[in-house]
């Protein structure tokens, strides 16, 4: 099993570009998250889906938009790219989301991004 | 919503016990205490989990105080490969970990 894996592993934009940020997992779990981590910070939620289909906000949600069209694929996407999106975004899974219970987080080895 | 403090940094010597704190005096009855770890250039990764009692696993030992307040991740015996940033984190709700700053633990060979 690949577990948790993001495409691409870097990347550099140019400010007003778009890209998409691709999570997969075959783990068949319900929950996914996206996070993005500043240098010298901890990890900040920005979206996360619990299903097929849904999608919520996070903590640091605008600039960015997602799409959950398959079970196994969160996807993360900047319309419009800007230097304060310099950061590196890593997807999170949890089988069930209760991680209120202790359920754990499965992480991916992270997207760099750079804008510039 | 319940918050944690962790010092900055530590450092310690390979092959001696390492003792993380944690405090989060304002966490409520039913929040699991959860400490992830991250290494240099990766995602973080689960270590260990607990609610009430001190639990063991194959990575590390999580002590928590009677009154629950705070808690101390324990490495047995520290290797280099133990290098990282050691997050303590109470779940913010249901569905989310709210990630803090953590603890920068450098082990000296």
């Amino acid at each position: 099993n690949a577990g948790v894996t993001q495409t691409p592993k870097f990347r550099v934009l140019k400010t007003g570009q778009s890209m998409t940020l691709l999570c997969a997992q075959d783990m068949n779990h319900e929950y996914m998250y996206w996070y993005r981590q500043d240098p010298g910070m901890g990890l900040r939620l920005i979206h996360y889906s619990v299903g097929e289909g849904t999608t919520a906000k996070g903590e640091v949600p605008d600039g960015y938009n997602v799409s959950r069209l398959k079970k196994q694929n969160f996807l993360l996407g900047l319309e419009s790219a800007a230097p304060s999106q310099t950061s590196v975004y890593f997807c999170a899974t949890t089988p069930t989301g209760t991680v209120a219970l202790g359920e754990t987080q499965y992480f991916g080895p992270g997207t760099r991004l750079l804008v510039l | 919503d319940a918050k944690t403090t962790q010092p900055n940094s530590m450092e310690s010597n390979e092959e001696e016990p390492v003792h993380l704190p944690c405090n989060h005096s304002t966490i409520s009855g039913t929040d699991y205490i959860h400490w992830y770890r991250q290494l240099p250039s990766q995602g973080p990764e689960y270590v260990i989990h607990g609610l009430t009692s001190n639990v063991n696993n194959r990575m590390a030992s999580l002590a928590i105080a009677e009154d629950r307040k705070s808690s101390t991740l324990i490495l047995h015996r520290a290797t280099l490969r133990d290098a990282a940033v050691y997050y303590c984190i109470l779940n913010q709700g249901a569905q989310k970990l709210v990630f803090g700053q953590g603890t920068r633990l450098t082990i000296n060979p």
